[in-house]
């Protein structure tokens, strides 16, 4: 049982360059999420998704995008670079959030210079 | 969410009980506690839940006081791998975790 895998580990990107951030569970979880941390700071929720079909944005979603087509998968789309996006960056999902723990994956550090 | 607040750092000596408060005064009747920790650079952990009693587990033991205002986690007997910061969160009715920045533990032999 892998959970969570995050691809991938590292990565440095210029500005203005494009990426996507992997993510896929194999738990059969519903629920999805995108966080970014930076240095000394708690995370921050990116983008969610509640399943397959469904995302909704979270605090800082401007400069990402998501999709989410299998219950499995949930990419991370980075559309021009800056440097503010200097990050790492955590998937986790949840069976239903409610009752369940949170399952994170362990994170992309992500450099745009 | 709820609100939570958290000390910034504790430190414990190794081999001692670690007991870290939270505070969720406006913590609603249905509202579960989680406790998550995060060990440098990786993702966090999840580590225990609870509602209303107290609850134990193979890491770590929760006590949820009465009015449910607020949370002691206690990790038994500490080890120097235990050095983390631990996150307190009530997810609540938006069923979505906020990871404020938590308290780092400091284990010290």
């Amino acid at each position: 049982n892998a959970g969570v895998t995050q691809t991938p580990k590292f990565r440095i990107l210029k500005i203005g360059q494009s990426m996507t951030l992997q993510c896929t569970q194999d738990m059969n979880h519903n629920y999805m999420y995108w966080y970014r941390q930076d240095p000394g700071m708690g995370l921050k929720l990116i983008y969610y998704s509640v399943g397959a079909g469904i995302t909704d944005k979270g605090e800082v979603p401007n400069g990402y995008n998501v999709s989410r087509s299998t219950t499995e998968d949930f990419p991370l789309r980075l559309e021009l670079a800056a440097p503010s996006q200097t990050s790492v960056y955590f998937c986790a999902s949840s069976y239903n959030s409610r009752n369940y723990g949170y399952t994170f994956g362990s994170g992309t550090r992500l450099t745009v210079v | 969410d709820a609100k939570t607040t958290q000390p910034t750092s504790m430190d414990c000596a190794e081999g001692r009980a670690a007991n870290l408060p939270c505070n969720h005064s406006t913590i609603s009747g249905n509202e579960y506690v989680y406790w998550y920790r995060q060990i440098h650079s990786q993702g966090p952990q999840y580590i225990i839940h609870g509602l209303k009693n107290n609850e134990t587990n193979e890491m770590a033991s929760l006590i949820i006081t009465e009015d449910r205002k607020s949370s002691t986690l206690i990790l038994p007997h500490a080890t120097l791998r235990d050095t983390a910061v631990y996150y307190c969160i009530v997810p609540g009715g938006s069923y979505i975790p906020t990871f404020g920045r938590g308290t780092s533990l400091i284990v010290h032999p």
